[in-house]
């Protein structure tokens, strides 16, 4: 079936800098999603791609889907404490309505 | 514009006790998923459900665990006879359209614990 791998699992960074999160399906994928959960919520939906190479940006959120259509990533500039979370990919492929969602990266933000 | 509901918001069962989970969907929404997660690991997808039929419950274990949608009423996740391994966040998510564009809007879910 389906697999969608998701890398770093944490991600520690100091207030200001970067941070990346990475996105890889064992298929090719009709659509990504990207969703935050803070500590203790529930899953928030950030944003979808849908067309090869496609960037979109939200603020200091930057989403990409690869040419493929196999990898996605979610870059974050200039973190701020109020970006803590773990951060989901979810891949639909296959005509599936079913997503299969990433084990998430939880990005930890030192003041 | 309420989003997605779901209560209770925490349950505690004892071993072999039955736990019945809620989820009324947004607005104009028929279309339900039921996900389940494990501490600190991802959402896992268990059953989809539109009004009155099942269409897709290819993640749920084949015993003790059942989903409904009724005509009336909020979508129902029933676990019999628990047991530990139960003990998660089971969360419900709606759609208004059912297609691979959708998407999925999230309930605050339910933390089930089992003792």
């Amino acid at each position: 079936g389906q697999q969608v791998m998701q890398i770093p699992q944490y991600q520690h960074v100091q207030e200001g800098e970067d941070f990346t999160t990475y996105c890889n399906s064992s298929t090719t994928l009709s659509n990504i999603q990207w969703y935050k959960q803070r500590p203790g919520g529930h899953p928030v939906f950030l944003i979808q791609l849908v067309k090869s190479g496609e960037v979109k940006k939200q603020k200091r959120l930057t989403f990409q889907f690869g040419e493929a259509k196999k990898n996605s990533s979610l870059h974050i500039t200039a973190t701020q404490t109020t970006d803590v979370g773990t951060y989901f990919c979810a891949g639909s492929s296959g005509g599936s309505y079913i997503p299969t969602f990433g084990r998430g990266t939880s990005l930890i933000v030192h003041p | 514009n309420a989003g997605v509901m779901q209560n209770p918001r925490h349950l505690v069962r004892r071993r072999g006790q039955e736990a019945r989970l809620r989820c009324s969907p947004m607005k104009g929404h028929s279309h339900v998923y039921w996900y389940r997660q494990l501490p600190e690991e991802g959402l896992k997808f268990m059953v989809y459900l539109q009004k009155e039929n099942i269409i897709d419950e290819s993640g749920m274990p084949k015993e003790r665990f059942s989903a409904e949608f009724p005509k009336e009423g909020p979508s129902i996740l029933r676990i019999q006879q628990v047991v530990r391994g139960d003990s998660a966040a089971y969360f419900c998510a709606s759609s208004p359209r059912g297609d691979f564009t959708d998407t999925q809007y999230f309930g605050p879910g339910t933390r089930l614990t089992v003792l």
